[in-house]
């Protein structure tokens, strides 16, 4: 009963280097999204994908790619990581982007120095 | 999009229900009230949500006023597991699956 997982939990990169934080979910569900949370911040949304084959710009895209792989997996990459892109990430995925909830997984954590 | 508000932070006893206020005078009738929570270090948590009508689960209640303006999230028998930020989020067809956060309410369980 995993729901949302997302990988790493933690991460460290130095300015100007490239990741790709991975989340995949298991409950079947159409759409994915992407956030971020800084400190005292409430969560901000980065991309989502409203169904396979979609991606679609939230509200701080830039600076982000996102693919949606398959039904399961939702990616976020940073191409060339800056400080300001220190922050909490969270995906989520609900059954479609109507009047239903969002699943969290437990976010990912990354440090750009 | 309506805008919600919320006190900053609340104390509440263990074992006593904790009642979560929040205000959204501008909620339009196609607007539904969202209520999740984040516990420390975790990702968001779906509580509850609904249109007009109350609603209860396993969690929580949701009292929305007759006029649609406000709305109190009460969990019946908190417990120190429940000290969390609790959100309360309008959502509308035009957010097409934003959740749009605000600050929220830290409520403290207190022993």
């Amino acid at each position: 009963n995993a729901g949302v997982t997302q990988t790493p939990k933690f991460q460290v990169l130095k300015t100007g280097q490239s990741m790709t934080l991975q989340c995949a979910q298991d409950m079947n569900h159409n759409s994915m999204y992407w956030y971020r949370q800084d400190p005292g911040m409430g969560l901000r949304l980065i991309y989502y994908s409203a169904s396979e084959g979609t991606t679609d710009k939230g509200e701080v895209p830039n600076g982000y790619n996102v693919s949606r792989l398959n039904k399961r997996e939702f990616s976020l990459r940073l191409e060339s990581a800056a400080p300001s892109q220190t922050s909490v990430y969270f995906c989520a995925s609900s059954e479609d982007t109507g009047y239903r909830p969002q699943h969290f997984g437990d976010g990912t954590r990354l440090s750009i120095l | 999009d309506a805008k919600t508000t919320q006190p900053t932070s609340m104390d509440c006893a263990e074992g006593r229900a904790a009642n979560l206020p929040c205000n959204h005078s501008t909620i339009s009738g196609n607007e539904y009230v969202y209520w999740y929570r984040q516990i420390h270090s975790q990702g968001p948590q779906y509580i509850i949500h609904g249109l007009k009508n109350n609603e209860t689960n396993e969690m929580a209640s949701l009292i929305i006023t007759e006029d649609r303006k406000s709305s109190t999230l009460i969990l019946p028998h908190a417990t120190l597991r429940d000290t969390a930020v609790y959100y309360c989020i309008v959502w509308g067809s035009s957010n097409t699956g934003k959740l749009i956060f605000g600050q929220g309410t830290t409520l403290q369980v207190k022993p």
